[in-house]
């Protein structure tokens, strides 16, 4: 059973560029959360897709946004990036909603997609 | 948004039980505390989590004090694959967590 898998692992950009990360769930989960984390900080959230629409959003600008396919895979894009943007982002994957007791509330991480802005 | 208070590191010897404190005394009454912790170059793991209860599963114990100001994490056999930066986190809505800065938990031989 694959876990959360991310892509890429790693990439370089410049400042004023526009990126996109791949996510694909874990199999059966059907919501994607994305965090944001800086060097020496715990993650911090940035927006979850669940049924194709932005469910919630954390305080992150518009220049940061997302999408979710039929097949539950997500995509994170950030536009005009900043050096500030440097981190590692990491996608969560869960099932459903836990406070329609769904699932037991566990977040299954990937690996990330460390991203490096010059 | 409720906000918790970890120690910044600490050390436990390899075999001990490991305990890590938490202080969430803002936390409200619906909120469920959840533990993660991220070991180096890695996404977070989930270890457990509760509401009013006290929990146990097979990697840790979760106690929780009666006025849910304050939990503690137990490892009881800690190893050195134990090694992690260790967070206490209150959930602020639906699989939407609030990480701060963690524990720093070094096991040693």
């Amino acid at each position: 059973d694959a876990g959360v898998t991310q892509s890429p692992t790693h990439l370089i950009k410049t400042r004023g560029q526009q990126v996109t990360l791949r996510c694909s769930p874990k199999s059966g989960h059907d919501t994607v959360s994305w965090y944001q984390q800086a060097l020496g900080q715990g993650p911090q959230f940035i927006f979850q897709y669940y049924e194709e629409e932005e469910r919630q959003r954390g305080n992150f600008p518009d220049r940061f946004s997302g999408h979710q396919f039929p097949n539950y895979s997500s995509e994170l894009n950030v536009n005009a990036l900043l050096l500030g943007d440097s981190a590692l982002y990491l996608c969560a994957s869960s099932l459903g909603s836990r406070f329609a007791g769904e699932s037991t509330g566990e977040l299954f991480f990937g690996e990330g997609s460390r991203l490096t802005v010059l | 948004d409720a906000k918790t208070t970890q120690p910044t590191s600490m050390d436990c010897a390899e075999g001990r039980a490991a305990n890590l404190p938490c202080n969430h005394s803002t936390i409200s009454g619906n909120e469920y505390v959840y533990w993660y912790r991220q070991i180096h170059s890695q996404g977070p793991q989930y270890i457990i989590h509760g509401l009013k209860n006290n929990e146990t599963n097979e990697m840790a114990s979760l106690i929780i004090t009666e006025d849910r100001k304050s939990s503690t994490l137990i490892l009881p056999h800690a190893t050195l694959r134990d090694t992690a930066v260790y967070y206490c986190i209150p959930e602020l809505g639906d699989y939407k967590l609030s990480f701060g800065a963690g524990t720093t938990v070094t096991v040693r031989a």
